[in-house]
């Protein structure tokens, strides 16, 4: 079955540096999204992402963020400066079409910023 | 804006017990509604979802029904095991296709 995988698995990094979260949603999808979850909180929504441009984009996603879709399998989260309370679980997702349509989520990458 | 309220957490019961887990929605329109499951160290798995009011959502024996007149769609089972023991979050998606997610309630099942 196919599935949305995410690397890597869990990243360390030094607040002020830049991460890029990576994700291969599933082939046949077309929409794509981010979300995140801070530790004993709620997934978030961040981004969405259709016909290689951002839809929507949640009050989180400041400057800081961007998003991308390099190729025609990738699509990749930046944080330009990370910061302390970054830290989280990120999880991409993708579906194929409309609104009813399953969102399907990858594993995640653990984020913590040091 | 779109919101949802989950029944808080942790729950511990023993196998074979019956399974609720409250779940109201506040959004504009016709959101659809989901559940999602979160087992130990995996990302989120869509357990069952209803599209539209009245609609039962099924998977694994779990069971929930999308109540406009009450905005509720609350998760239950029969019959829980052991292997349900994970996090269950409950999630609407309205006209901008994001989901909203409840804050996760924390099944545990005791043999």
């Amino acid at each position: 079955e196919p599935e949305v995988t995410q690397t890597p698995s869990h990243q360390v990094t030094q607040m002020g540096q830049e991460v890029i979260l990576r994700c291969v949603p599933i082939s046949n999808h077309l929409y794509f999204y981010w979300y995140r979850q801070i530790l004993g909180q709620k997934v978030e929504f961040l981004v969405s992402f259709y016909n290689n441009e951002i839809s929507e984009k949640s009050e989180i996603f400041d400057d800081q963020f961007s998003v991308e879709r390099p190729d025609g399998s990738n699509f990749t989260l930046k944080i330009r400066s990370t910061k302390l309370e970054d830290s989280a679980m990120y999880f991409c997702a993708s579906t194929r079409q409309t609104s009813t349509d399953t969102q399907y989520f990858g594993p995640g990458t653990r984020l913590t910023v040091l | 804006g779109n919101s949802v309220t989950q029944m808080e957490g942790p729950v511990t019961l023993s196998e074979e017990a019956f399974l609720t887990i409250n779940c109201t929605y506040t959004a504009t329109g016709y959101p659809s509604l989901f559940w999602y499951v979160q087992y130990p160290g995996e990302g989120l798995q869509l357990l069952l979802k209803a599209t539209k009011a009245d609609d039962k959502g099924s998977n694994k024996g779990f069971e929930a029904t999308y109540r406009k007149e009450t905005t509720s769609f609350h998760l239950e089972k029969g019959s829980v095991q052991v292997s349900d023991s994970a996090v269950y979050f409950c999630a609407l998606s309205g006209s901008a296709r994001q989901l909203t997610f409840g804050s996760g309630t924390q099944l545990t099942v005791l043999p």
